[in-house]
C-alpha cells in the first residue's frame, strides 16, 4: 500500500473563491471518508462514497461544497464561493469496507483570506 | 447521537515513564468500535489501537493498551516507557458496528509531550 494521498497540502485563497482537492485512496478500498478538522477540535465527519456512490453528507456539507469520485478510484472535493469560516485542515480517509480500519491522508489545509 | 469526550487538553510524561489518556463517550449503542488515533505535528493521523466492544479483553499494541470500561463508558489509552516519538495529539474515536455508514465520531485531542 502507497497510503492515502491529497492534494494540495496547503491552497490559500480569497474569499469568493473556488478551491478543489484531491484524495488518492489506498488502491482496492471502496470506502472513502471526507472529514474537516478545525483548530483544536478533532475531525468532523464531512460525507463518504462506497465505490463511485456518495452514499451520505453530514449537516457540516453545505451546498457550497461538493465531492465527486468518479469511476470510485480518487475523489475531489470543491467548495464554492469560499467563506473565512471554511479555514480547516481536510482530511480524506479509505478503507477497504464498513467494518475495516480507515486509513487517512496527510490533509489539505485551506485557508480563506 | 453519539458523543466523545476527552477532558485533558494536554499531558506530559517524561521520557521512560508511563502516561494514561482519558476518554468516555456516550452511546446507547451495544456494539461498535472505540480507536485511539495519533497526529503527530504535520503529519497524518495513524492508528494506535483498536477496540471491539464484544470484545472483554482490552487490545494491547506494544507499549499501547486500553482499560475499556464498557458499563462506565470509558476507554483510557495507556503508553508505556514513553518515548520522544510520541509526543502527539491523540484523538479517541467511536464508529457504529451496525449501519453501513462507518464514519468516525472523535474527540476533541489530548496533545502529549514527552519530556527528555
Amino acid at each position: 500500500d502507497t497510503g492515502v494521498s491529497q492534494n494540495p497540502r496547503h491552497k490559500i485563497t480569497k474569499r469568493g473563491q473556488n478551491v478543489t482537492f484531491r484524495c488518492d485512496p489506498i488502491s482496492e478500498h471502496n470506502r472513502l471518508y471526507w472529514y474537516r478538522q478545525t483548530l483544536g477540535q478533532g475531525p468532523e465527519f464531512l460525507t463518504y462514497f462506497q465505490n463511485e456512490a456518495q452514499l451520505e453528507k453530514s449537516r457540516l456539507l453545505s451546498d457550497r461544497f461538493s465531492a465527486e469520485r468518479p469511476k470510485g478510484s480518487f475523489s475531489t472535493l470543491e467548495i464554492q464561493r469560499t467563506e473565512q469560516g471554511d479555514s480547516a485542515m481536510y482530511l480524506c480517509a479509505s478503507s477497504r469496507e464498513v467494518s475495516a480500519t480507515q486509513y487517512f491522508g496527510p490533509g489539505t489545509r485551506l485557508l480563506v483570506l | 447521537a453519539q458523543t466523545v469526550t476527552q477532558s485533558q487538553p494536554e499531558m506530559s510524561v517524561q521520557e521512560a515513564e508511563t502516561v494514561t489518556l482519558s476518554c468516555t463517550y456516550d452511546t446507547s449503542e451495544s456494539d461498535y468500535y472505540l480507536f485511539w488515533y495519533k497526529q503527530p505535528p504535520s503529519r497524518q493521523m495513524i492508528l494506535v489501537i483498536r477496540q471491539e466492544a464484544y470484545k472483554q479483553q482490552n487490545a494491547t499494541e506494544n507499549r499501547f493498551s486500553v482499560n475499556f470500561q464498557k458499563a462506565a463508558k470509558s476507554f483510557s489509552l495507556k503508553i508505556s516507557d514513553s518515548q520522544l516519538g510520541d509526543a502527539a495529539m491523540y484523538f479517541c474515536a467511536y464508529r457504529s458496528r451496525g449501519g453501513s455508514q462507518g464514519n468516525l465520531i472523535f474527540g476533541k485531542g489530548t496533545k502529549l509531550s514527552v519530556k527528555p
